[in-house]
Formats: structure tokens, sequence, C-alpha cells
């Protein structure tokens, strides 16, 4: 029972390469989250997924693109790092099943280095 | 913007000491959702409080939710070592399945 999966773990890049974050889910869940976490900001969300070929904007989705053509797979995808996108990436999905509240399950973190 | 403001940011006891974690809003919540992190890992839901007024207990742990669903409470009897983690309250809104997160509590339990 694999979960969540992101790959890779660990990433350094330069300023201006294009990089791209995978995440993978074998619960075949409807929504799939992608948020940064830094310290004194908590948790932010980038972007989110309701269904494949539905994506949406959260709080910071600047300088950041995603896609989802299949239900397990929420890549995400930075077209030109930046230092200031310098963070720790999680992924997370959902589902919304009965007696369930929209509980998120998060993968274990890509951190990303960008020199 | 749904905020909400978790306290104390930090929180360093000695084991076998109580606590309390709160988390804040102006805003109401169809649910509140607590979430331990540990370092190197990503959250893991610990617990889901629908109800105003509810109250939930996981072994040493009790989280209550507000009467009016804006605020809840974790608090924790005789805290271990094992409870040393990055603690987030999370809130969902009446519809959709984005959730407001906040910032966390930061517990150190020292033997």
């Amino acid at each position: 029972d694999a979960g969540i999966t992101q790959s890779p773990r660990y990433k350094i890049t330069e300023t201006g390469r294009q990089v791209t974050l995978m995440c993978h889910q074998t619960w075949s869940h409807s929504y799939m989250f992608w948020y940064r976490q830094d310290l004194g900001h908590g948790l932010r969300l980038i972007y989110y997924s309701a269904a494949a070929d539905i994506t949406d904007k959260g709080e910071v989705p600047d300088g950041y693109v995603v896609s989802r053509s299949k239900t397990e797979n929420f890549p995400l995808t930075l077209e030109s790092a930046t230092r200031s996108q310098t963070s720790v990436y999680f992924c997370a999905s959902s589902d919304r099943l009965a007696g369930h509240n929209y509980e998120q399950y998060f993968g274990p973190g890509t951190r990303l280095t960008v020199t | 913007t749904q905020l909400l403001e978790q306290s104390p940011q930090f929180l360093s006891i000695q084991e076998g000491e109580n606590l309390t974690v709160y988390c804040n809003s102006s805003s109401v919540f169809s649910s509140l959702q607590w979430y331990r992190q540990e370092p190197g890992e990503g959250p893991v839901l610990l617990v889901t409080v629908v109800t105003g007024g509810e109250v939930k207990k996981l072994k040493r742990l009790t989280f209550q939710f507000g009467d009016a669903r804006k605020d809840s409470s974790l608090h924790i009897t005789a805290a271990q070592p094992g409870d040393t983690g990055l603690y987030l309250c999370a809130g969902a809104r009446t519809s959709g399945s984005r959730l407001t997160f906040g910032e966390g509590t930061q517990l150190t339990v020292n033997p």
C-alpha cells in the first residue's frame, strides 16, 4: 500500500532552470493539492485539483504550473526557478466520502533548494 | 481570507506535564482537523471534529471544537517525548475541499 509518494525527495537546482516535482497517489482520491511550507508561513496552498483535467489556483500560484492528465498523478513545475522558491513542497490528496470531511493525506515532501 | 491563529507558537515542557494548544478564528468552519508533523515527514491526520462543542479523545490527547465552530483546542495529558512535533490545525469551509491551515505549534517534550 504505497499511499502517496513524492519524487525526488531532495533537489538542488540553479536559478532560471525548470524543475518538476512529481506526486503519485494510489487511493484514486479525487482531490490533490500542492503546498509549500516555510518557516513563519506554515502551509500555503499553491494549486489544487478536483479531478483529472480540473485544476485551480491556491494562495501562491505565481511561478508554478500544474497538470493532471491522470487521477493518480499531479506534477508541479517551476518554469524558471527563483531563490524565493526554495522550500519544502508537500503533495496531499483527499476525497469526499460519506462520513469524511475532506481530510487530507500528505506525501513525505520534497526539499527544494534553488541556488 | 479565513485565518486560523494557533497559540502558542512554541512550547517546551518536561515529560509528564500537561499542555493545551489553541486554534482560533473569526470565521465559522464546517469541520476542523488536527495534524501532527514530525521532522522530515508530511503532516499526519490525528482527528476531525465536526459538531460544535464536540470532544474527542485519542489516548492522552483531548480535542474540543468550540460551540460556535470558530475555535478548537488540543490538550495533552502527561506529555511524553514521543509527543514532540509540529501540531497543525486546519479548518474546512462549508463547501469545497480546501483547508485553511494554522501556522502550527512546535512542541518539544524533554525527558
